[in-house]
C-alpha cells in the first residue's frame, strides 16, 4: 500500500514566493496532520485535520501561513510569502481515526529552503 | 512548546552494545509512543505503550513507563550499525490530537 505521499520533496525559493506544499494521506485515513521540524524548534504540529475539517491550526505560526483539504484524498500547505526564516522540513501524516493511541503516519517531508 | 524531552540529546555506542533513551514528558497521558526517524526521512512508529501497562516488547525493543516519574525509557538490545537513527518520543491526551514530539535522541552505531 502507498504511504502518505508528499510534494515536492525538495524545493529551494526566493524569499517573498509563494510556496505550495502538497499532501496525498493514506486511503481511508480520517485525520491528516502537518508538521513542521527544524533543529531550533524541533518537532511542531502546525495544523490538524479531521474529515477534511480543520480542527486546530493553533501552530500555525503566521497568516503567511494557510492549509486547506478540499476533500479526504488531497491537501496543502501554502506560504506566501516566503521567508528565510521559514526553510524546514514540513512533513505531513495521517491516522485512520482520533482515536488513542492510533499511529501516526508519516510521509517523507517536503525539504524547503528560502533564500 | 514540547511535551516530552529525551536524554541523552546524543548517544554513540559500539555495534552489539545496548542503547538506552529516556523520554520524560509533563502532563497526564494516556499513552506514549515511540517513532524512529532515519536521516532525511519521516518518522516510522516503533511502539506504543498505554499508561496502564510499566513495560512493553517489541523484538530487541523493550520500553518502560514510569507513570509517577512521569518518564519512559527505550531500550534497543544488541544494537546494529542500521539502527542509527534519531528517536522521538510522543505523548498523547485522550484522543490523537496533539500528540506531541519530543525533542530526540540521535543514536550513532559505531560498526
Amino acid at each position: 500500500d502507498a504511504g502518505v505521499i508528499q510534494s515536492p520533496r525538495h524545493e529551494v525559493t526566493e524569499m517573498g514566493q509563494e510556496v505550495t506544499l502538497r499532501c496525498k494521506p493514506i486511503s481511508g485515513h480520517n485525520s491528516l496532520f502537518w508538521y513542521r521540524q527544524t533543529m531550533m524548534r524541533g518537532l511542531e504540529l502546525l495544523i490538524y485535520f479531521n474529515n477534511n475539517v480543520p480542527i486546530d491550526d493553533s501552530g500555525m505560526p503566521e497568516d503567511r501561513f494557510s492549509a486547506k483539504m478540499p476533500n479526504a484524498s488531497f491537501s496543502t500547505l501554502k506560504i506566501q510569502p516566503s521567508e528565510p526564516r521559514d526553510s524546514a522540513v514540513y512533513f505531513c501524516a495521517s491516522v485512520p481515526s482520533l482515536s488513542s493511541g492510533n499511529t501516526i503516519y508519516f510521509g517523507e517531508g517536503s525539504w524547503l529552503t528560502v533564500v | 512548546s514540547q511535551q516530552g524531552e529525551e536524554d541523552p540529546q546524543a548517544l554513540s555506542i559500539q555495534e552489539g552494545e545496548n542503547a538506552t533513551m529516556n523520554c520524560s514528558y509533563k502532563t497526564s497521558i494516556n499513552n506514549l509512543q515511540w517513532y524512529r526517524q532515519n536521516s532525511g526521512r519521516g518518522l516510522v512508529h516503533l511502539i506504543l505503550i498505554r499508561s496502564n501497562e510499566r513495560e512493553k516488547h517489541s523484538g530487541r525493543l523493550r520500553v518502560t513507563l514510569d507513570t509517577s516519574k512521569k518518564s519512559s525509557s527505550l531500550l534497543i538490545t544488541a544494537s546494529r550499525a542500521a539502527d542509527t537513527a534519531s528517536y522521538f518520543c510522543a505523548t498523547g491526551g485522550f484522543g490523537n490530537e496533539k500528540l506531541t514530539f519530543g525533542t530526540g535522541t540521535r543514536l550513532t552505531i559505531i560498526p
